[in-house]
């Protein structure tokens, strides 16, 4: 298995706070993505790194940035979470860009 | 985004039976890529596709990208209870970073 954690597993938090979640890899894979899960939708991108410090919008990046400064952290910030980011977050890497390996997850819910 | 049919949405399956889905786009695709997803886990890499017609096996499973790049197939063969799960299709255009999901098939096996 494609050493990923994430943290945290789980978290409850109020509408209009910051909340960051944490991706950290032990692969020094290049690549590290974030997608959102919800039913009906499936995975969804939000952002992905191609490097240290060099990332992209995926196609609902509204309302997240992200960040990594280093290659084993990819940090997922909502700036100000909303009920509507309530969701299942995946963190995932690869080593070229043909393939992905998921963590664990992390449970949000904004009420 | 790209829009990804998977199909069908769910199947209840006798232990022992075989087991087909599929996955079509509008898109053409350069990679395919399968995932199996239990509950509460980030979804697991069970085969990937990177040529037009290959067919590629995995255990008990095989999977093939379809000749007009446009369609992926997963095929289970001898089920067993162990097998149940939601099984993603991924697909990558020639260009870009992002993978687009299908929203997924729930398999159970009734022993």
């Amino acid at each position: 298995d494609a050493g990923i954690t994430q943290s945290p597993r789980h978290k409850v938090t109020e509408t209009g706070t910051p909340v960051t979640l944490r991706c950290h890899q032990t692969e020094n894979h290049r690549y590290m993505y974030w997608y959102r899960q919800d039913p009906g939708h499936g995975l969804r991108l939000i952002h992905y790194s191609y490097g240290v410090k060099d990332t992209d919008k995926g196609e609902v990046s509204d309302g997240y940035s992200v960040s990594r400064s280093k290659t084993e952290d990819f940090l997922l910030t909502l700036e100000s979470a909303t009920s509507s980011q309530t969701s299942v977050y995946f963190c995932a890497i690869s080593d070229r860009r043909e393939t992905q390996y998921f963590g664990p997850g992390t449970r949000l819910l904004v009420l | 985004g790209q829009q990804l049919n998977q199909s069908p949405q769910s199947m209840f399956i006798q232990e022992g039976e075989d087991v087909s889905m599929n996955c079509t786009s509008s898109s053409i695709f350069n990679t395919w890529l399968w995932y199996k997803q239990e509950p509460g886990e980030g979804p697991v890499l069970l085969i990937a596709l990177y040529k037009a017609g290959e067919l590629t096996s995995n255990g008990r499973l095989t999977a093939q990208f379809g000749i007009t790049r446009k369609d992926s197939f997963l095929n289970i063969s001898a089920s067993i209870p162990s097998d149940v799960g939601i099984y993603f299709c991924a697909g990558q255009l020639r260009t870009g970073n992002q993978f687009y999901f299908g929203t997924g098939t729930s398999l159970t096996v009734i022993p």
